[in-house]
């Protein structure tokens, strides 16, 4: 299975400022999710981050919020900005694997809180 | 869109088998998936069911039924560690991508 790293593994941040989250996949991907599971929450999809081309967002979920790179097929970036309390969540990115994408495997998360 | 549904919590005993349901109602289904997830961890991939019938692995199985909009995760001989999240996730081919949707997850206590 695919081996996904993210960073920060966590992060404690000032309302206001912006966070940007790493995610690196030691293999070449077509697909790759960013996710929020807030405090107590299940798992909600923020976008899905396309190489080559704008990530396509989910509803309530906006570019200027959220946005995202995928500069390769292993690796994409998650930005939060201009923070608030309501943004502290884990941020995870998962990755489509199998021929017809049978399996997503997520990685560790970033745990963020804002002050 | 999709309406997934699943105990908020359940408990259990060791050594015992538990039967965790989900429920969902999807216009284009395009697979099932179970995640386990311990307090404080990321999701860790369980099982994917995309045809009718029981999928076994290990001590875990999971079961769909297309036509009821249902799947249940059994887990036998439960063990202390097995106290987590179960998330059940239903990926829609309507929507673009790959992307799943995840029910509300159960908590699952297992007592000794």
């Amino acid at each position: 299975s695919a081996v996904i790293s993210q960073k920060p593994s966590r992060d404690i941040c000032q309302r206001g400022t912006s966070l940007t989250i790493q995610c690196q996949v030691d293999s070449q991907v077509t697909m790759m999710f960013w996710y929020r599971q807030q405090p107590g929450q299940s798992l909600t999809l923020i976008a899905t981050a396309n190489q080559g081309s704008e990530a396509t967002y989910e509803s309530g979920f906006v570019i200027d919020k959220f946005p995202i790179s995928r500069p390769n097929l292993t690796f994409s970036t998650l930005t939060v900005s201009n923070m608030s309390p309501e943004d502290s969540s884990i941020y995870l990115c998962s990755v489509d694997e199998g021929a017809v994408g049978e399996t997503q495997y997520f990685g560790p998360g970033t745990r963020l809180l804002v002050l | 869109g999709q309406n997934i549904d699943q105990p908020t919590e359940m408990t259990a005993t060791e050594g015992a088998i538990v039967q965790i349901n989900c429920t969902y109602q999807t216009s284009g289904f395009n697979g099932l998936f179970w995640y386990q997830q311990h307090a404080g961890e990321a999701p860790t991939f369980l099982s994917y069911n995309v045809l009718d019938g029981l999928e076994e692995k290990g001590r875990f199985s999971s079961f769909l039924s297309r036509s009821k909009g249902y799947s249940y995760l059994l887990l036998k001989e439960l063990q202390m560690k097995d106290s987590a999240s179960y998330l059940c996730a239903v990926r829609d081919i309507d929507n673009a991508g790959n992307m799943l949707t995840f029910g509300g997850g159960t908590r699952l206590m297992v007592k000794p």
